[in-house]
């Protein structure tokens, strides 16, 4: 089993759409956690950050932790062309002296 | 403010050569990591720099390595390059964490893709 665990898609919607990302985590270790957006040919550009089990909220993204479920999920609203690319989840395991870890990432197309 | 920026944009090499990819973090960050992102294995994690120490390295082999200059930017060197070498190789930067387990984020450059021939 992997440690993140992401859905590579691909996932289509049209403009203005709610799309839901969502990722598990293997283990307790990990407890913080980010969610980064990259486009073709770019590096990740953080987008959310978060510690706690709870809501996030930043303009039209919401970052959600489940941790006692190990599930985090990114939500956003009123989605955009400008949104697609692809998302990836991240954490740093506890123990891992700094490294993140990442799903594979969600490659997200918002039809105009 | 400059975010970390990585040079060359692109590099292409052939089996057997060496390559040195650069990396300037953004300022005021200490801590630089270096990342491989090749297709279908997602981004994995080489090394970590900090303070002009290698603190911690990932699962590749020697013929990976890398240092980090007193004015914290970093090269990534890559010895007797392999056809699996082929990868965008990005580099991160963070503030200082505290202890042994970082709470701040890492902020990407561009990177560099190396195309192995």
């Amino acid at each position: 089993q992997k440690e993140v665990e992401q859905d590579p898609g691909p996932l289509s919607v049209p403009e203005g759409a709610i799309v839901s990302l969502n990722c598990t985590y293997s283990n307790s270790a990990f407890q913080y956690f980010m969610w980064y957006r990259q486009y073709s040919r770019k590096g990740p550009e953080l987008l959310m950050y978060t510690y706690s089990s709870g809501n996030k909220e930043d303009g039209r993204f919401t970052a959600q932790v489940d941790k006692s479920s190990k599930y985090i999920s990114l939500f956003i609203r009123d989605s955009q062309p400008s949104d697609s690319a692809t998302y990836l989840c991240a954490s740093p395991k506890r123990g891992s002296n700094y490294k993140l870890t990442f799903g594979k990432g969600t490659l997200l197309t918002v039809n105009p | 403010e400059a975010g970390v920026t990585q040079s060359p944009t692109h590099l292409i090499k052939t089996r057997g050569q060496q390559a040195t990819l650069r990396c300037s973090p953004i300022s005021g960050h200490t801590s630089v990591y270096w990342y491989q992102q090749a297709l279908g294995l997602g981004l994995q994690f080489l090394l970590w720099y900090d303070e002009g120490e290698e603190r911690n390295r990932g699962n590749f082999p020697p013929r990976f390595s890398g240092r980090q200059f007193p004015n914290y930017s970093s090269e990534l060197n890559v010895n007797a390059l392999e056809l699996e070498d082929s990868a965008l190789y990005l580099c991160a930067s963070s503030l200082p964490g505290q202890g042994f387990y970082s709470n701040q984020p890492q902020h990407f450059g561009d990177g560099t893709r190396l195309s192995i021939l």
